[in-house]
């Protein structure tokens, strides 16, 4: 079974552009969810999809943007690119929210390492 | 701040021995996981202990989970050279939000 798939694997651009990174979720997995980690720190919480909705997103400015599309691949948008948004993006997969809302363990990819110049 | 909060930061252990870390966090939770992360690449899921549980295992992992003191732990039995990562927990509040910990960096030695 092919995991949680990214793309690019890295990206560099520079300051003021637009950033678009795409992700393939496991096949079955209707939820996606993005993440942010910043060179040595913890996942900061982004966006989080099912079955093409956005359920939530964490504490980002709105030039962080993304959709899930009908087959559940998902694409995050990064407008007016600055420095600080260099980090490592991951996207992760699950099956939707199981019995009692609880949702299920989260399926990484390798991410996307974007830089800002 | 982080809802979770592993500890220690870092950890340096001969390969053999146990390793312990912990997780506090803030509020009330449905569920706490646990993954792996290795050289900053993607995280490898390795335990989820719903809120109604106190202990569960997985081969050489052992987890525990104290809703009263809001902590858990990860117990990595007989390490290997090949546990070296960054482990973090993540916690589901049932808010349609996964808030990660901080993270705690195990290197074991040969």
């Amino acid at each position: 079974e092919a995991g949680v798939t990214q793309s690019p694997t890295h990206l560099i651009k520079t300051r003021g552009q637009q950033a678009t990174l795409r992700c393939s979720p496991i096949s079955g997995h209707t939820s996606v969810y993005w993440y942010q980690q910043a060179l040595g720190l913890g996942l900061q919480f982004l966006l989080w999809y099912d079955e093409g909705e956005e359920r939530n997103r964490g504490n980002f400015p709105p030039r962080f943007s993304g959709r899930q599309f009908p087959n559940y691949s998902s694409e995050l948008n990064v407008n007016a690119l600055e420095l600080e948004d260099s980090a490592l993006y991951l996207c992760a997969s699950s099956l939707n929210l199981g019995l009692a809302g609880a949702p299920y363990e989260q399926y990484f990819g390798p991410g996307t390492r974007l830089t800002v110049t | 701040s982080q809802q979770g909060e592993e500890d220690p930061q870092a950890l340096s252990i001969q390969e053999g021995e146990n390793a312990t870390m912990n997780c506090s966090y803030k509020t009330s939770i449905n569920n706490l996981q646990w993954y792996r992360q290795n050289s900053g690449r993607g995280l490898v899921h390795l335990i989820l202990i719903r809120s109604n549980e106190r202990e569960k295992h997985s081969g050489r992992l052992r987890v525990t989970l104290d809703t009263s003191k809001k902590s858990s732990s990860l117990l990595i039995t007989a390490s290997r050279a090949a546990d070296t990562a960054s482990y973090f927990c993540a916690t589901y509040s049932g808010t349609y939000k996964y808030i990660f910990g901080t993270g705690t960096r195990l290197k074991v030695l040969a």
